[in-house]
């Protein structure tokens, strides 16, 4: 089945930095490739999301990168703000079959 | 509803009991998951419905753990003589089958199960 391995599980960045996490797959028949951020107390919320037929997708200051090949897909965030500070997991999934997540990356944007 | 619901949103029980958790997806939404999020974990898949069908199971950890869904609506997740170890926050996720690639899938604020 499919795994999905998420780095770094902590992430201290200062305010208007950039931060990356990466994450790859196991399965390559795997086709999503969403993002969530998880609030302290709150449910995850997609930010962003990728399908495999594209190779970058941005949004504002947020964007994620697919590398088919290699299995593993990237979040980058930039201009940092604390307001970004929460855990974000990255998913694998098929179609509209179960997600396969991450363990997940603590971020902390400090001021 | 707007989005999806859960409940009850906190539940402590005593090891052995059973309990059941209900979840309230969006309206239309054909699939349904559900996930445990154990403290300071990832999210792990339990099952899946489509419709009231639930073609993937393999999350479920125990014959302890059952879920059914009727009227392609309202699902429950039941779990018989709890241990422990159950202790977990419950997320139900839905997404509307759009026969697209991407199916997003919309959590719930989830179930805090406390089992002593």
């Amino acid at each position: 089945g499919e795994n999905v391995e998420q780095h770094p599980s902590t992430l201290s960045v200062q305010e208007g930095d950039s931060a990356v996490i990466k994450c790859t797959y196991s399965d390559s028949a795997s086709n999503y490739f969403p993002w969530y951020k998880q609030e302290l107390g709150k449910r995850p919320q997609l930010i962003i999301d990728i399908r495999s037929n594209v190779g970058e997708k941005k949004d504002q200051r947020i964007a994620v990168t697919l590398n088919k090949t290699a299995k593993h897909f990237s979040l980058h965030i930039t201009e940092t703000q604390p307001e970004d500070s929460a855990v974000y997991f990255c998913a694998a999934g098929k179609g509209f079959q179960k997600l396969v997540f991450g363990t997940g990356t603590r971020l902390l944007v400090s001021p | 509803g707007a989005g999806v619901s859960q409940s009850p949103s906190n539940k402590v029980t005593e090891k052995g009991k059973d309990v059941e958790l209900r979840c309230d997806p969006i309206s239309g939404h054909t699939a349904l998951y559900w996930y445990r999020q154990s403290l300071g974990q990832g999210l792990e898949f339990l099952i899946y419905f489509q419709g009231n069908s639930a073609p993937d199971k393999s999350g479920l950890p125990s014959d302890r753990f059952s879920a059914e869904r009727t009227g392609g609506s309202v699902s429950t997740l039941t779990i018989q003589r709890t241990q422990q170890e159950d202790s977990a926050v419950y997320l139900c996720a839905s997404s509307l089958l759009s026969g697209r690639m991407d199916n997003e899938q919309f959590f719930g604020p989830g179930t805090r199960l406390t089992v002593l």
